[in-house]
């Protein structure tokens, strides 16, 4: 069965400072796409990134950056010079396919605040 | 364009009651899904719409049970209510593929008491 892996249940940085957010995945599967959504205090889950198996690139987008490596199934979310704003759950999620239907499997979620 | 949205926003029930959520799902897209959200939890699959047919379902009981109308909104019910399904009850939508983004509603708060 497919799981993901949020060790870090609770981060608290101060502003500026860098945080890394781990997820770890396992899958049975050769094509898979990985997620990570934002959650603020609202509640409203906002998309992130997608990336699937068979793009290892890093990618960066601003002040965030996230490192997929297959060899430790694992897709690392930094953020850079963090700021206030970015306090918020912080999911990372594994997409399965199964009958024509997609779900997500999420993680436990890592809660982040950043302190002024 | 409007995003996903779910109604109510907040919802207080009892024990053995029935509840019905709401949602309506980003224009363009057909397939909706359904997240339970217990408290410090990751969401949690219930079940996922599209042409009007559960297509998959997670670990729930037949008790929560869906439907989709024809403009692809979406109803989630959920009889004899229990105590333990108070949660945030997540929408999301998309595009029926297997690794469309799926766009999430503010979600429905439900308190059974």
């Amino acid at each position: 069965a497919q799981k993901v892996t949020q060790a870090q249940t609770e981060i608290s940085v101060v502003e500026k400072e860098d945080v890394t957010l781990d997820c770890v995945y396992e899958t049975r599967d050769t094509t898979y796409y990985l997620f990570w959504y934002k959650q603020p205090p609202s509640g409203e889950l906002v998309f992130l990134i997608r990336r699937n198996s068979f793009d290892e690139q890093n990618e960066i987008s601003g002040r965030y950056s996230w490192n997929f490596q297959k060899s430790t199934s694992s897709f690392n979310f930094t953020i850079t010079a963090s700021q206030v704003v970015d306090s918020a759950v912080y999911f990372c999620a594994l997409s399965e396919f199964i009958q024509g239907a997609q779900k997500l499997v999420f993680g436990q979620g890592t809660r982040l605040t950043i302190n002024p | 364009d409007a995003g996903v949205t779910q109604s109510p926003t907040h919802l207080i029930k009892t024990r053995g009651q029935q509840v019905t959520l709401r949602c309506s799902p980003k224009s363009g897209h057909d397939t909706v899904s359904w997240y339970q959200q217990a408290l410090g939890q990751g969401p949690q699959f219930i079940f996922q719409y599209y042409e009007e047919e559960e297509r998959q379902r997670g670990n729930f009981p037949d008790r929560f049970s869906g439907h989709q109308y024809p403009n692809y909104s979406s109803e989630l019910n959920v009889n004899a209510l229990l105590l333990g399904d108070s949660a945030l009850y997540l929408c999301a939508s998309s595009v029926l593929g297997p690794y469309n983004e799926q766009f999430f509603g503010p979600g429905t708060r439900l308190t059974v008491l």
